[in-house]
């Protein structure tokens, strides 16, 4: 089965910090997304990659960075986190061949205050 | 921006029946996918349905995709209390990498 891993199941931070979630996967899938959720608005993409040290901004990067120096991991940054990033935030991995399903993490809930 | 929004946004049901959950989307798809969030909890992916399907079994749900109206549906026969969860739609296009998510169905069966 695949197995996607998130480093943190709650955080709490507060303003101005630098917050990093980690996101592995054990499938060797070239795809990884990071989402985050809130409701009323569904899942928004944030940031993808699909190779090693590759990535492309979402539908709402602001805010953010990432990195990916390993296939396996897939990093979130918030530079400077705001209250405005208080969200549950997803990480997904995909195969190649790329329209298939994707598998997800359990899911990080960043509270900033 | 979302591309699939269910409907309805919330049901209630009693063990035993059946559930309906509706999504419609805006633009062509290549594929149309159903994932279930229980609370709290990262997405399980559930059921794949090919632009060119109309419909698809897997144990006891049944989803169909009407191209023509851009909208599909997941019924859940038979529902049990642990199928209650939140059920997202998401939509992929025919050259996109991206999974299109609505805003889901919160779904609760009562025992």
């Amino acid at each position: 089965d695949v197995k996607v891993t998130q480093s943190s199941r709650y955080l709490v931070k507060r303003t101005g910090e630098k917050v990093f979630l980690e996101c592995v996967q054990d499938m060797d899938h070239e795809n990884m997304f990071w989402y985050r959720q809130d409701p009323g608005l569904g899942l928004r993409l944030i940031y993808f990659s699909y190779d090693v040290k590759m990535k492309e901004k979402g539908d709402i990067p602001e805010g953010y960075s990432v990195s990916r120096e390993k296939k396996e991991r897939f990093s979130l940054i918030l530079e400077s986190a705001s209250t405005n990033q208080t969200s549950m935030y997803l990480c997904a991995s995909r195969g190649a061949g790329g329209l298939n399903e994707q598998f997800f993490g359990p899911g990080t809930r960043l509270t900033v205050l | 921006s979302q591309q699939g929004e269910e409907d309805p946004q919330a049901l209630s049901i009693q063990e035993g029946e059946n559930a309906t959950m509706n999504c419609s989307y805006k633009t062509s798809i290549n594929n149309l996918q159903w994932y279930r969030q229980n609370s709290g909890r990262g997405l399980v992916h559930l059921i794949l349905i090919r632009s060119n399907e109309r419909e698809k079994h897997s144990g006891r749900l049944r989803v169909t995709l009407d191209t023509s109206k851009k909208s599909s549906s997941l019924l859940i026969t038979a529902s049990r209390a642990a199928d209650t969860a939140s059920y997202f739609c998401a939509t992929v296009g025919d050259s996109s990498y991206k999974l299109i998510f609505g805003s889901g169905t919160r779904l609760l069966v009562r025992p």
